[in-house]
């Protein structure tokens, strides 16, 4: 079974300095990752994805994150933090086969002071 | 492009009470459709899903149903709300590998 861990369920960065959002995952199969995003009361908005391509996947708003398949891990990074990035981070892993059926992390909240 | 809505945004219904969350997709055919619940201070689990008209697969016992009438049109239900069922609904949908989601419904359940 496929899992995923969001180590931090909160981050709290000044504007201006890196993020860093760990994501580890669990797959007995080659994964698909994903990275998604969610402002107060709102959806989830796809950040990037990871599809078995690159390993740094770029997304938008300047993030990006790195596969690496000997640590687990999808990381999610941002060299300079604004203040519209504050949210709720999902990392999320799906098996690389037809159905994509997601599981989610619980989630880090991204505080970003002035 | 495609557009999914949901709605209402935002319910506030008894406890007993009987329930209706609505989701339609524009702009695709036979897309696989999906409802998460996120509690507060938690992640997305999933409730239901589906591959098409009448097919429905649920994730996690509960007291909640699921519909798929129409091709782009997933609904969900339940006959008498708990406590519990409170939380924020997600609607979403599948292409290729990448699922997209919805506005949510904030339900809250007094």
């Amino acid at each position: 079974a496929q899992s995923v861990t969001q180590l931090g369920s909160h981050v709290s960065v000044s504007e201006g300095a890196l993020v860093l959002l760990r994501c580890n995952y669990s797959s007995s199969v080659p994964p698909y990752l994903f990275w998604y995003v969610q402002y107060p009361n709102q959806g989830l908005q796809l950040l990037l994805k990871y599809t078995s391509a690159a390993t740094l996947v770029k997304g938008i708003n300047g993030f990006e994150a790195e596969f690496k398949k000997s640590e687990t891990s999808f990381h999610l990074t941002k060299p300079s933090a604004h203040m519209s990035d504050a949210a709720e981070y999902f990392c999320a892993v799906s098996e690389n086969t037809g159905f994509q059926k997601l599981v989610f992390g619980t989630g880090t909240r991204l505080l970003v002071s002035p | 492009s495609q557009t999914i809505h949901q709605w209402p945004a935002t319910l506030v219904q008894p406890v007993g009470s009987p329930l209706s969350l609505e989701c339609t997709v524009e702009g695709t055919s036979n897309p696989n459709l999906y409802w998460y619940r996120q509690a507060a201070g938690r992640g997305l689990q999933l409730l239901f899903y589906s591959v098409g008209i009448g097919q429905i697969s649920s994730e996690v016992p509960q007291n909640l149903s699921a519909s798929r009438p129409q091709d782009r049109q997933f609904i969900l239900s339940s006959k008498k709300l708990l406590l519990s069922d409170s939380g924020f609904y997600l609607c979403a949908w599948t292409t290729l590998e990448t699922q997209y989601f919805g506005p949510g419904t904030r339900l809250l359940v007094l």
